[in-house]
């Protein structure tokens, strides 16, 4: 059974940081492109990032450039989102799903990230 | 920038046939766009129906079709059920490796 697992999420200050992990098992990791999607409360859902098979290559939305940091560890199956600077429209549920085939393929249940005072 | 565009609600009759759109507020969809559709009921993460414009992963099931229709993507659903009533986004490639979702569409089934 193929399962993505999203952890990591919190309440976090405006300004602060925060790093969100994906655990990824059942499936050949290492073959796939990744990607993390959020969706804001009540909100249409939203590409964050994604990262090529051997991280040599990442996209981001142009509302998180120079802020996140999409990476990946292949020995642990493993994608990572590092976000700096976060501010109140950050907050969201984050989804990482893999891709395949120039779409999004399967998805994690997320983590809730909320950045408040 | 340029923005996908979906319509915000669209209604069907059990047994009927619906089609939502998928386009850019300027320009012509096509399959070099990849458009791709996921469906989403509340409180639960998507679940991918169609990539590459209208190939079906294993599982979803035939009534569920992809197309271009008239220089925008379109999601044909047939003999739609109660289930089918939940919201519906699309995907386009939009150039340098970057991805848009449109706003969603929320289908009722009614």
């Amino acid at each position: 059974e193929v399962q993505l697992v999203e952890s990591g999420g919190g309440l976090v200050q405006p300004g602060g940081s925060l790093k969100i992990s994906c655990a990824v098992s059942g499936l050949p990791f290492s073959n796939y492109w990744m990607s993390w999607v959020r969706q804001a409360p009540g909100k249409g859902l939203e590409w964050v990032a994604n990262i090529k098979q051997d991280g040599s290559e990442k996209f981001y939305v142009e509302s998180v450039r120079g802020r996140f940091i999409i990476s990946r560890d292949n020995a642990k199956n493993s994608i990572y989102l590092q976000m700096n600077s976060l501010r109140a429209e950050d907050t969201a549920v984050y989804y990482c799903s893999n891709w395949g085939s120039y779409a999004f393929d399967l998805w994690g249940q997320g983590t809730m990230v909320t950045v408040s005072s | 920038q340029t923005v996908v565009t979906q319509e915000p609600s669209v209604s069907v009759s059990p047994g009927g046939t619906v089609t939502l759109t998928c386009g850019f507020d300027s320009g012509s969809v096509s399959t070099t766009s990849y458009p791709s559709w996921y469906q989403q009921t509340p409180g639960q993460p998507p679940r991918t129906l169609i990539f590459n414009t209208n190939r079906r992963p294993s599982g979803v099931p035939d009534r569920f079709s992809g197309s271009i229709l008239e220089n925008k993507a379109a999601l044909t659903i047939t003999g739609a059920q109660a289930d089918d009533e939940c919201h519906y986004y699309c995907v386009l490639y939009m150039g340098d490796g970057n991805w848009m979702f449109g706003g969603g569409t929320t289908l009722t089934v009614v």
